[in-house]
């Protein structure tokens, strides 16, 4: 079967860093996306890495291994308006998108 | 204006009631999702349509059904509401073409509280 796994819940400082990380396991791959979701609200587009290596985005940025199925989300400097839930979906052979439950990252003053 | 517009976006009703979601979009996409979102779930796919004539379930299809009236608009109806029905549901649109990633751009989404 198809599976992204990615931590509940994650609890971070202001101002620090805090790295997100999600594994899969597909029917092939054919990109990974992160999308952050506040409370209540629709989920946004953050990145997308479809080959190895990392992305850099201002204060986020995004890494895929294909041969680990690993991907990491990298927050810095991290802002109370960062507190929002983090979804790591990838995109498989026939072009659906697999969703991760979603991270919920708790940011403290 | 949003690209992507549901309506309602909350809505009450009872148990056994036929009701409606809609969704138009702006962007000029053929393809249209549906998800549902619950606590602690992440979302699921409920249908898809990649245009007008092309409908397809996703993994929760059974209790819904959809409509594509045009390539802008996408319906989803619940037949017969149940309380486990109740979850946020989101709208989506995306498109392939002309090198594009992929990426979804969702609607706000509708609310749906099922007693």
């Amino acid at each position: 079967g198809q599976n992204i796994d990615q931590p509940t819940e994650m609890t971070a400082t202001e101002g620090a860093i805090v790295q997100i990380n999600c594994t899969y396991q597909t029917s092939g791959f054919n990109g990974l996306f992160w999308y952050q979701q506040h409370a209540g609200e629709a989920p946004t587009f953050l990145s997308y890495n479809v080959l190895d290596g990392l992305e850099e985005k201002g204060r986020f940025s995004s890494f895929l291994s294909r041969s680990k199925g690993y991907s990491y989300l990298l927050l810095k400097e991290l802002q109370m308006k960062d507190s929002a839930s983090y979804l790591c979906a990838v995109l498989d052979s026939n072009y659906q998108l697999i969703w991760g439950a979603g991270t919920k990252l708790i940011i403290k003053p | 204006d949003a690209d992507v517009t549901q309506t309602p976006r909350n809505r009450i009703t009872k148990t056994g009631k036929r009701i409606m979601l809609e969704c138009s979009q702006t962007k000029g996409h053929d393809r249209m999702y549906w998800y549902r979102q619950d606590p602690g779930l992440g979302l699921r796919l409920i249908y898809y349509s990649f245009d007008v004539k092309d409908i397809n379930k996703g993994e929760i299809s059974d209790g819904y059904s959809v409509s594509r009236q045009a390539q802008a608009k996408f319906s989803l109806s619940l037949e017969s509401a149940i309380p486990n029905q109740t979850a946020l549901y989101f709208c989506a649109t995306s498109d392939l073409t002309g090198g594009d990633t992929g990426e979804l751009f969702f609607g706000e989404g509708s609310r749906l509280t099922v007693l």
